[in-house]
């Protein structure tokens, strides 16, 4: 079965990075893109961008261009994004997601607290 | 970007009732819509794909139709465990977005 299994929760001081790993299981790695998506607490949900495994191309939401990175390891099956200059508004959880158009596998969800 | 509205933000309803929630467009989308259903500290799942295809594994009480910038879901014969947010998504064009969420409270 799909699974998809996200990097424990973080905390993080304003200006600093995070990095959010997502491994995924139960199907060909390189046959579905992956997206990220992130929801503020008692907010909605933001998309961030999206990348395809099978090349590691990139696109990004204009919002987080210049401070977001995704980037894959086939040999683990594994996509990261990574967050830089964190801001307190930066405070999510940060879900990644099967895509294919439809989000049909999500994440556990990683908590990053930005905090001084 | 194409912006999503969904309305109502919130409903009370009490079990077995039916509900609708439509999600407009801001310019045409064809079918590219999906809902999703989120309860309290869980992730997204899946409910309807392409505007009315049902997701593996989903109640046959929920569907969802329509095509161009208006599109509806629909739960039929409300239960308890249909308490959450419901949210709209288009994948006609990056960057991808989200309708605001629609909170569904059972009485």
């Amino acid at each position: 079965q799909v699974q998809l299994v996200q990097s424990g929760a973080e905390v993080k001081k304003p200006g600093a990075s995070v990095k959010v790993s997502c491994k995924a299981s139960g199907y060909t790695f390189t046959r579905s893109y992956m997206h990220w998506v992130r929801q503020a607490p008692g907010q909605g949900l933001e998309w961030m961008g999206i990348i395809d495994p099978s090349g590691g191309s990139t696109s990004y939401a204009q919002k987080f261009q210049g401070r977001v990175t995704m980037t894959r390891d086939t040999s683990t099956s594994t996509v990261y994004m990574e967050l830089s200059s964190l801001r307190s508004e930066d405070t999510a959880v940060y879900y990644c997601s099967r895509g294919g158009p439809d989000f049909d596998y999500w994440g556990q969800g990683t908590l990053v607290t930005v905090s001084s | 970007e194409i912006v999503l509205t969904q309305s109502p933000d919130f409903q009370s309803v009490t079990p077995k009732e039916k509900i609708t929630i439509t999600c407009r467009a801001s310019q045409s989308i064809g079918n590219s819509l999906h809902w999703y259903q989120q309860k309290p500290d869980q992730s997204p799942k899946l409910l309807i794909k392409y505007a009315s295809q049902s997701f593996s594994g989903v109640p046959s009480r929920f569907s969802g139709s329509g095509s161009g910038t208006n599109f509806t879901l629909t739960i039929n014969g409300l239960e308890a465990e249909d308490a959450a947010a419901y949210y709209c998504h288009q994948s006609s064009g990056l960057p991808y977005t989200f309708g605001q969420g629609t909170n569904l409270e059972i009485k």
